[in-house]
């Protein structure tokens, strides 16, 4: 079984639409949680931390729920820029001290006109 | 500020060859990781160094791969020889202090690599 696993995607919605991702972990020791995105042939860049209590930035929310091993990503009346592939990224520790990011394979979201 | 800075940014070569990448991480950053994404998958740790010292290097295939960061700021990873299954993207992420379970990775455009 994968680290982390997300939807399979593509999502294809139009402007104005709500989407929402959602990302499972099979490690109960990870510590941290983020989503990424990367845009086609570009590098990933952070979008937001995930924290326990949820959290939001402007149209992005971001919800962990422990118990579930459970991380959701939703993005409110969608832009043609939003456009890109979503990764879900957990920390986990690792025996020499320090954390390791672990990625899911992403979630292409494709928002038309 | 500038940002993790990576070369070349795109190479081909054919398989059996060596093949070398470098990476120039954020002013600062005392820790620096290279990553490996082949097309449709998330990238994958390869490496990871804390100043000039390796901290995880699990999932490197150390008998072609290899990276070193003698001064604790540039980095290079090598390749050699190059199998046709190494095609993919070579990402360089550094952090300000990799032990912050919170602390974000920048990472750099990447290096495309092609085995043909």
């Amino acid at each position: 079984r994968k680290e982390v696993e997300q939807d399979p995607g593509p999502f294809n919605v139009p402007e104005g639409a709500t989407v929402a991702f959602n990302c499972t972990y099979s490690n109960s020791a990870s510590q941290s949680f983020f989503w990424y995105r990367q845009d086609c042939r570009k590098e990933p860049k952070l979008l937001m931390s995930v924290y326990s209590s949820g959290n939001e930035d402007g149209r992005f929310t971001a919800q962990l729920n422990r118990a579930s091993q459970y991380i959701s990503l939703l993005i409110r009346d969608s832009k043609l820029s939003d456009s890109a592939t979503y990764l879900c990224v957990v920390n986990l520790p690792h025996s020499n001290s320090g954390y390791a990011l672990n990625f899911g394979k992403g979630t292409s979201l494709l928002v038309t006109p | 500020e500038a940002g993790v800075a990576q070369s070349p940014r795109y190479k081909i070569i054919e398989k059996r060859q060596s093949v070398a990448f470098w990476c120039n991480p954020i002013s600062g950053h005392a820790t620096l990781y290279w990553y490996q994404q082949i097309l449709g998958q998330g990238p994958k740790l390869l490496i990871q160094f804390q100043n000039n010292g390796v901290v995880d290097d699990s999932q490197l295939p150390k008998d072609r791969f290899s990276a070193e960061r003698l001064k604790g700021v540039d980095s290079t990873l090598k390749i050699q020889p190059a199998k046709l299954e190494d095609s993919a993207v070579y990402l360089c992420a550094s952090s300000f202090e990799g032990r912050d379970y919170y602390n974000e990775q920048f990472f750099g455009p990447g290096t495309r690599l092609t085995v043909l």
